[in-house]
């Protein structure tokens, strides 16, 4: 079954510095996709980036770029020059191709920018 | 384009009371998901439609819990009878998606939820 782990439950960083959000995934599909998603304290649920199994690229929007290693089956995502308004529960999901092509999500890290 | 419309914001019920939510999709998006977030956590899945059929239901608490969309629409989750666990934020979501086309790289938008604490 289709599985995401986020080991960080708390990261605090400095107003402008970069900042990398681990996520790691484990699926026996070889199509899948990878989202990240942003929840502010208001909670709704913002979607920030996604990225394709095959793709041979890593994605980027903006600030927000997906570190992503295949064989090692991670998913970073990486936030360059941190503004206080990233503040907020950041969570790693996963859908496979296969079956209901379910989102699957990670149990989440709280980023927290200081000033 | 309009997002997903959930209600109510905030729902407040007492053990054994019933409780429904209303969610609208966005125009056009096939697939409705129903999602609990319980605090500190990340959000499972309830149920998923595609159209007005029931996708998955696997993780949905049949005893208690029940969903429907009527005419592939808008849908409503009901909880009956509450208990405390079930205090949570219900999350609806909809993606782009058609019966037979794979969907996985499509994200899901989420409406705003409904907090509900069961007392």
């Amino acid at each position: 079954a289709q599985k995401i782990t986020q080991t960080q439950p708390g990261m605090f960083v400095q107003e402008k510095e970069a900042v990398t959000l681990d996520c790691t995934y484990d699926t026996s599909d070889p199509s899948y996709g990878l989202f990240w998603y942003k929840q502010p304290s208001s909670g709704e649920m913002i979607f920030l980036i996604y990225q394709g199994s095959y793709d041979q690229q890593n994605a980027t929007e903006g600030r927000y770029s997906l570190n992503f290693q295949k064989a090692r089956k991670s998913a970073n995502l990486v936030i360059s020059a941190s503004q206080l308004g990233d503040s907020a529960m950041y969570f790693c999901a996963m859908r496979e191709s296969k079956g209901a092509q379910k989102l699957v999500f990670g149990q989440g890290t709280r980023l927290t920018i200081n000033p | 384009e309009a997002g997903v419309a959930q209600s109510p914001r905030y729902k407040i019920i007492e053990k054994r009371q019933s409780v429904a939510f209303w969610c609208n999709p966005i125009s056009g998006h096939a697939t409705l998901y129903w999602y609990q977030q319980i605090l500190g956590q990340g959000p499972k899945l309830l149920i998923q439609f595609q159209n007005n059929g029931v996708v998955d239901d696997s993780q949905l608490p049949k005893d208690r819990f029940s969903a429907e969309r009527l005419k592939g629409v808008d849908s409503t989750l009901k909880i009956q009878p509450a208990k405390l666990e079930d205090s949570a934020v219900y999350l609806c979501a909809s993606s782009f998606g058609r019966q037979g086309l794979s969907s996985y790289n499509s994200p899901l938008h989420f409406g705003n939820g409904t907090r509900l604490t069961v007392t």
